[in-house]
């Protein structure tokens, strides 16, 4: 089957480094993404990896390994306005044209 | 650009009414797509569209119809409405890479009602 797993919460301090991460099991890969969603908001893209390896913006960084099946996104010098809920999502490719999402990650970023 | 607009933005419906939510978006996207969110449910999707013409389901397409007639809209179409419709539906729009989508713009978001 296609599936996807996050951690469902985590907390952390305002200023701190936290890794949230994301494995899949697909059918197929073509890329991997990354959504922020405040609540009661729309999700908004992050960022996006294809190939192995780290992909840098800003304080935000997302890294890729499709032998292990396995990404994670590192935010750095968090701020109070970074919790929010963080969106896994893999696109298989080919004749699947559909993304499959993982349940996200709920994260509270405390003073 | 105004993006993805989705209306309305709050909707009540009693069981059984029909409605249609509407999306648009000005970014001459090929692929569009409607999610709902239900909580510990994630993003699920309905139906999605790959340009002008041409529809196909996703994961829970029951109750819920779609047409593409332009690039610009793509309405969502509730047949006779439950209670178990009662969400928060979100229309996204992208470009195309490899036959998928792309980085996804959303609209804001429909939530609706249904008693």
């Amino acid at each position: 089957g296609q599936n996807i797993d996050q951690p469902t919460e985590m907390t952390a301090t305002e200023g701190a480094i936290v890794q949230i991460n994301c494995t899949y099991q697909t059918s197929g890969f073509n890329g991997l993404f990354w959504y922020q969603q405040h609540a009661g908001e729309a999700p908004t893209f992050l960022s996006y990896n294809v190939l192995d390896g780290l992909e840098e913006k800003g304080r935000f960084s997302s890294f890729l390994s499709r032998s292990k099946g396995y990404s994670y996104l590192l935010l750095k010098e968090l701020q109070m306005k970074d919790s929010a809920s963080y969106l896994c999502a893999v696109r298989r490719g080919g004749n699947n044209r559909k993304l499959i999402w993982g349940l996200g990650t709920s994260l509270a970023v405390n003073p | 650009n105004a993006g993805v607009t989705q209306t309305p933005k709050f909707q009540v419906l009693k069981t059984g009414q029909s409605m249609t939510l509407q999306c648009a978006q000005d970014m001459n996207h090929e692929y569009m797509s409607w999610y709902r969110q239900d909580p510990g449910m994630g993003l699920r999707l309905i139906h999605y569209s790959v340009g002008a013409g041409i529809t196909d389901q996703g994961e829970v397409p029951n109750g819920y119809n779609v047409s593409r007639s332009t690039t610009e809209d793509f309405p969502l179409r509730l047949l006779s409405a439950a209670p178990s419709q009662t969400s928060v539906y979100f229309c996204a729009s992208s470009y195309t890479i490899a036959g998928g989508p792309n980085e996804q713009f959303f609209g804001p978001g429909t939530r609706l009602t249904v008693l």
